[in-house]
């Protein structure tokens, strides 16, 4: 089945350190897009990528990095320097002249 | 800039009830409009979308919207409101006349009481 993936469904992280949340997907979709979801603020744009090895930084990019090293792939690290990292974190896909996909979700509790 | 205001940010119908949630728009340019839907501690779901032609959108689960562009305008109805439909919605405009950039209103709870 296709679809796009998130792991871990939770994640815990003590002040400091830095984590990495996993999205793939297999559409076979060029676009892909990090958000970060807080109750009642809707959803945030962190980084999205419209091609592989290019991404572009987002409304709340400070504390996020990414990578696109393949199409299917687009990890988001939240560093150190991100104060508040504690929220639900949502990746999406898109192909051309397509609707944005999600995937589950990782929640990030920083302990 | 693009901006999306949904009006009410829970909303309690009884079940059998019409449901109506309130979402407008501000885009410089023609916008492509969606509602997802949203259940706990899962991903967003398309209900469905505004891109161009008909200004009545259907879409799953017996929801339809209305693309209004004198009122600027995308609120989300369906006539009769199931137990099943509680969860929270979200209102989105592409600011490009794509999908490739979406702002999102700040989400809209329904509470469906039996």
């Amino acid at each position: 089945d296709g679809g796009i993936t998130q792991s871990p469904k939770y994640l815990f992280r003590k002040e400091g350190q830095n984590v990495t949340l996993s999205c793939e997907q297999n559409l076979n979709h060029d676009a892909m897009y990090w958000y970060r979801q807080d109750p009642g603020q809707g959803l945030r744009l962190i980084y999205y990528s419209q091609i592989v090895n290019d991404f572009q930084k987002g409304d709340i990019a400070e504390g996020y990095s990414v990578s696109r090293e393949k199409k299917e792939s687009f990890p988001l690290t939240v560093t150190s320097a991100q104060k508040n990292p504690t929220a639900f974190y949502l990746c999406a896909s898109r192909s051309t002249g397509s609707e944005q996909f999600f995937g589950p979700g990782t929640r990030l509790t920083v302990l | 800039a693009q901006s999306v205001t949904q009006l009410g940010s829970h909303v309690s119908v009884s079940e059998g009830a019409l449901v109506l949630l309130r979402c407008n728009y501000s885009s410089s340019v023609p916008p492509y409009l969606f509602w997802y839907v949203q259940y706990p501690n899962q991903g967003l779901q398309l209900l469905l979308k505004y891109t161009t032609g008909a200004t009545l959108v259907k879409g799953i689960n017996g929801f339809e919207a209305e693309f209004k562009k004198s009122e600027t305008s995308f609120h989300l109805t369906k006539p009769s409101a199931h137990m099943s439909d509680a969860a929270e919605y979200f209102c989105a405009v592409s600011p490009s006349g794509s999908a490739r950039q979406l702002t999102f209103g700040s989400g809209t709870q329904l509470t469906v009481l039996p």
